[in-house]
C-alpha cells in the first residue's frame, strides 16, 4: 500500500522559513516524479512544485518561483519543500502527492494527509 | 496559464440520482505527443483529494464504475450514475498538459 506522510508544518511569522518533509513507502520512491499541492483554509486545489524522478529539475507556479525549493532524497524515500520568505497567503495545508508522468498518463494518483502552515504574527 | 472553469459549484443531488460536472479549460488540453491530460479528483469532507479519472476517461484503481469522464478538446464531463451518500465532496477537474498544473476551482456535491 502506497503511503506519504507529511511533516514539518508549524507557525510561523512572515518572513519566516520552514522545511516540508514527506516520507514515502509502499512504492518505488525513485521512480516517480512527486509534487506538492497546497489548499488555503476553506479553498480549492492550488498546484506548488513538481520534481523529476532524479531531482534534477523543478517546476514552480509563479507564485512560490524564488521563495520555494523543491528537492528529494531517493536513498531514504523523501521529499522536501523548503518554503522561505513566508507570507500569510501561503497559509495552507500543503500536500506532497506521486505524480505519474508517462506518454500515456500525468496526473498525480497517490496524496498524503497533508501538514498545515500558517503564517501570521 | 491554462485556466480551468467548473460548472456548476454546486450541485445538491438526490440520493440514486445522477450528476454531472462540466470542466472547460481556456485552451485546448490536447498535448503535442496527441494525448490529453485532464483528470478528476474527489476531495471527501475532511479529507486528502483522491484521484478518480486520468486521461480524461480511464478509472483509477479501485473507483467505482459509476465514476465516468468524458470529453475532447475544451470541454470535459464527470458523471456520477448514481449518487450515493459516500460520494458527497468537492471534485476538481485539472490539466497536466502544460505546466503550470492548474485546477478547477472545485464542485461542491451534496444531498438535497
Amino acid at each position: 500500500e502506497v503511503q506519504l506522510v507529511e511533516s514539518g508544518g508549524d507557525l510561523v511569522q512572515p518572513g519566516g522559513s520552514l522545511r516540508l518533509s514527506c516520507g514515502g513507502s509502499g512504492f518505488i520512491f525513485s521512480s516517480y516524479w512527486m509534487g506538492w499541492v497546497r489548499q488555503a483554509p476553506g479553498k480549492g486545489l492550488e498546484w506548488v512544485a513538481n520534481i523529476k524522478t532524479d531531482g534534477s529539475d523543478g517546476y514552480y507556479a509563479d507564485s512560490v518561483k524564488g521563495r520555494f525549493t523543491i528537492s528529494r532524497d531517493n536513498a531514504k524515500n523523501s521529499l522536501y519543500l523548503q518554503i522561505n520568505s513566508l507570507r500569510a497567503e501561503d497559509t495552507a495545508v500543503y500536500y506532497c502527492a506521486t505524480y505519474s508522468f508517462l506518454l500515456q498518463s500525468r496526473h498525480f494518483d497517490n496524496w498524503g494527509q497533508g501538514t498545515l502552515v500558517t503564517v501570521s504574527s | 496559464d491554462i485556466v480551468m472553469t467548473q460548472t456548476p459549484l454546486s450541485s445538491p443531488v438526490t440520493l440514486g440520482q445522477p450528476a454531472s460536472i462540466s470542466c472547460r479549460s481556456s485552451q485546448s488540453l490536447v498535448h503535442s505527443n496527441g494525448n490529453t491530460y485532464l483528470s478528476w479528483l474527489q476531495q471527501r469532507p475532511g479529507q486528502p483529494p483522491r484521484l478518480l479519472i486520468y486521461k480524461i476517461s480511464n478509472r483509477f484503481s479501485g473507483v467505482p464504475d459509476r465514476f465516468s469522464g468524458s470529453g475532447a478538446g475544451t470541454d470535459f464531463t464527470l458523471k456520477i450514475s448514481r449518487v450515493e451518500a459516500e460520494d458527497v465532496g468537492v471534485y476538481y477537474c485539472m490539466q497536466a498538459t502544460q505546466f503550470p498544473l492548474t485546477f478547477g476551482e472545485g464542485t461542491k456535491v451534496e444531498i438535497k
